[in-house]
C-alpha cells in the first residue's frame, strides 16, 4: 500500500513569495489533513478535509494560506505572501477517520507523509 | 478542547538502559491515544494506539505504553533502549470522532542515546 505522497521536500523562498505544498494521500482515505511543524514544537492542525468539503480550518491564517482538495484526493497549501515565522515543516497526514474496520479493529490513526520543510528568508 | 503535555523536553539515556516518556492528556471524555516517533527528515510514524480495553498496549519497535485514567497518564516505556531509538516522540490525543475527527500533539519529547 502506497503511503502518504509530499513534494517538493524542501524549498527555499524570500519573503513576500509565494509556495504551494502538494499532497497525494492513501489511496481511499476520505479525510486529509494539513499540519505545520515549527522546529522544537509538536504538529499543529492547520485545516481538514472530508472528501473534497473543509472541516475544520480555524487554525489556518486565512489572509495569506489557501488550501484546496479538488476532486476528494489530491490537496494543495498554499502561502502567498510568505513571512518569515512560516518557516516550518508542511505535514499531510490521511485517515480512514474513527471507525471499526473488519480484519483490523478499531482505526482512529494518521498516517503521515515525509513532510516538506519551508525556510522563508 | 483536548491538550497534550510532554514535560521532558529532552531525556539522554544509555544504551541498553529503560526508558520512560511522560505524556499527560486534557480531554473530557474517554481519550483516544497515540505515540508517534519522528526520525530527522522523516514524517511522523505510529508506535502505538489506545482506544479501550487493557490498558497496557503492545506497539513495534519494543514499545510498550500503559494508560492511567486516574493520573490522565499514557506514558511510553521500553525496557532495553537501543542506539537506533534516537529520535523525537510525540504524544498525541483523538477526539471522540465524527467527522472533525483530529489528533491533537504534545510538543514532543527529544531522545538522545549514549553508546
Amino acid at each position: 500500500e502506497a503511503g502518504v505522497a509530499q513534494s517538493p521536500r524542501y524549498k527555499i523562498i524570500e519573503k513576500r513569495q509565494s509556495v504551494a505544498f502538494w499532497c497525494n494521500p492513501i489511496s481511499g482515505h476520505a479525510t486529509l489533513y494539513w499540519y505545520q511543524q515549527i522546529l522544537g514544537q509538536g504538529p499543529k492542525l492547520l485545516i481538514q478535509f472530508q472528501n473534497n468539503g473543509v472541516v475544520d480550518d480555524s487554525q489556518l491564517p486565512k489572509d495569506r494560506f489557501s488550501a484546496e482538495r479538488l476532486k476528494g484526493v489530491d490537496s494543495t497549501l498554499k502561502i502567498q505572501p510568505a513571512k518569515l515565522e512560516d518557516s516550518a515543516v508542511y505535514l499531510c497526514a490521511s485517515s480512514l477517520g474513527f471507525r471499526v474496520v473488519s480484519g483490523r479493529g478499531v482505526t482512529g490513526e494518521l498516517f503521515f507523509g515525509e513532510g516538506s520543510r519551508l525556510t522563508v528568508l | 478542547a483536548q491538550s497534550v503535555t510532554q514535560p521532558d523536553i529532552h531525556i539522554t539515556v544509555s544504551e541498553g538502559a529503560s526508558l520512560e516518556l511522560r505524556c499527560n492528556y486534557s480531554y473530557g471524555a474517554t481519550p483516544y491515544l497515540f505515540w508517534y516517533v519522528q526520525s530527522p527528515g522523516q514524517g511522523l510514524q505510529l508506535l502505538l494506539k489506545y482506544f479501550s480495553g487493557d490498558t497496557l498496549v503492545q506497539g513495534i519497535k519494543g514499545f510498550e505504553a500503559e494508560f492511567k485514567r486516574s493520573q490522565s497518564s499514557f506514558n511510553l516505556r521500553k525496557p532495553s533502549v537501543h542506539w537506533s531509538d534516537a529520535a523525537e516522540y510525540f504524544c498525541a490525543v483523538g477526539d471522540s470522532g465524527g467527522s472533525n475527527y483530529k489528533l491533537t500533539f504534545g510538543k514532543g519529547t527529544l531522545l538522545t542515546v549514549n553508546p
